[in-house]
C-alpha cells in the first residue's frame, strides 16, 4: 500500500532554532507539494518541485524557509530561524504532474514554535 | 486569480440523513478540474471524489456525489446516508494549470461536518 510519509510528525522547538521536516513521496510520482495549514489561513501551498526540480516556492517566506529535493525519494523542508508564527500542520503531498492528478498527502508534521 | 469559497464553516447532519456542502469557485479556464478532499480528526487527508470540467455528468462514488453546476461555477457535494465516519473537514479544491503546463491544487477554507447520532 504506497503512501507518503513524513518525519517528525510532531516537533516542539524553541524560536530560533532550525526544524527540518522530512517527506518520502510515492515511488513513481514526479510531483511533489509542501502545505502549510492553520485554523486562520487554511490550506496554503508553500512550494512544489517537477522531476526533483522546484517549479514554485512563491508561498514560502524566502528569508527562513527553503525546500529541497536531494533525490527522488526525499523532500526536505527547512526552517532557520524558526518563529512562534511558524506554528502550523506542514503537509507533503505527491502525485503525477496533470490537471486530473489526486495528490496523496503525507500524515503531517504538527510543528510548534515556543 | 482562482479562489475557491466554501460558504458554510459548519454544517451538522444526523446519522442516515444527507447533507449538501457548497463550493463555488473563480476561473477563466476551461480545462481543469474539481476535487473533493476529506480530512477526519486524524488529519489524514483522502480524496472523496472529482469531476472533469468537460464533463456534464455529475460524478458519483457509492454515497457521495456531486451537483456540477459549470456555468454557475458551483461544485457541491452530496453525502447520503450520512455515517458516524463521515465527520471530518471536507475541503473543496480546483486544478489548473499554472503556466508551462505546471498543475497545482487550489483549496477553499473548508467545511467542518459533524454527524449526530
Amino acid at each position: 500500500d504506497a503512501r507518503v510519509t513524513q518525519t517528525p510528525r510532531h516537533k516542539v522547538t524553541e524560536m530560533g532554532q532550525e526544524v527540518t521536516m522530512r517527506c518520502q513521496p510515492i515511488l513513481g510520482h514526479n510531483t511533489v507539494f509542501w502545505y502549510r495549514q492553520t485554523m486562520m489561513q487554511g490550506l496554503e501551498l508553500l512550494a512544489y518541485f517537477r522531476n526533483r526540480a522546484p517549479l514554485d516556492d512563491s508561498g514560502m517566506p524566502k528569508d527562513r524557509f527553503s525546500a529541497e529535493m536531494p533525490d527522488a525519494t526525499l523532500a526536505t523542508l527547512k526552517i532557520q530561524p524558526s518563529e512562534p508564527r511558524d506554528s502550523a500542520v506542514y503537509f507533503c503531498a505527491s502525485g503525477f504532474n496533470s490537471v486530473a492528478s489526486e495528490q496523496f498527502f503525507g500524515p503531517g508534521t504538527r510543528l510548534t514554535v515556543l | 486569480a482562482q479562489t475557491v469559497t466554501q460558504s458554510q464553516p459548519e454544517m451538522s447532519v444526523q446519522e442516515a440523513e444527507t447533507v449538501t456542502l457548497s463550493c463555488t469557485y473563480d476561473t477563466s479556464e476551461s480545462d481543469y478540474y474539481l476535487f473533493w478532499y476529506k480530512q477526519p480528526p486524524s488529519r489524514q487527508m483522502i480524496l472523496v471524489i472529482r469531476q472533469e470540467a468537460y464533463k456534464q455528468q455529475n460524478a458519483t462514488e457509492n454515497r457521495f456525489s456531486v451537483n456540477f453546476q459549470k456555468a454557475a461555477k458551483s461544485f457541491s457535494l452530496k453525502i447520503s446516508d450520512s455515517q458516524l465516519g463521515d465527520a471530518a473537514m471536507y475541503f473543496c479544491a480546483y486544478s489548473f494549470n499554472s503556466g508551462g503546463s505546471n498543475y497545482k491544487l487550489t483549496f477553499g477554507k473548508g467545511t467542518l461536518l459533524t454527524v449526530n447520532p
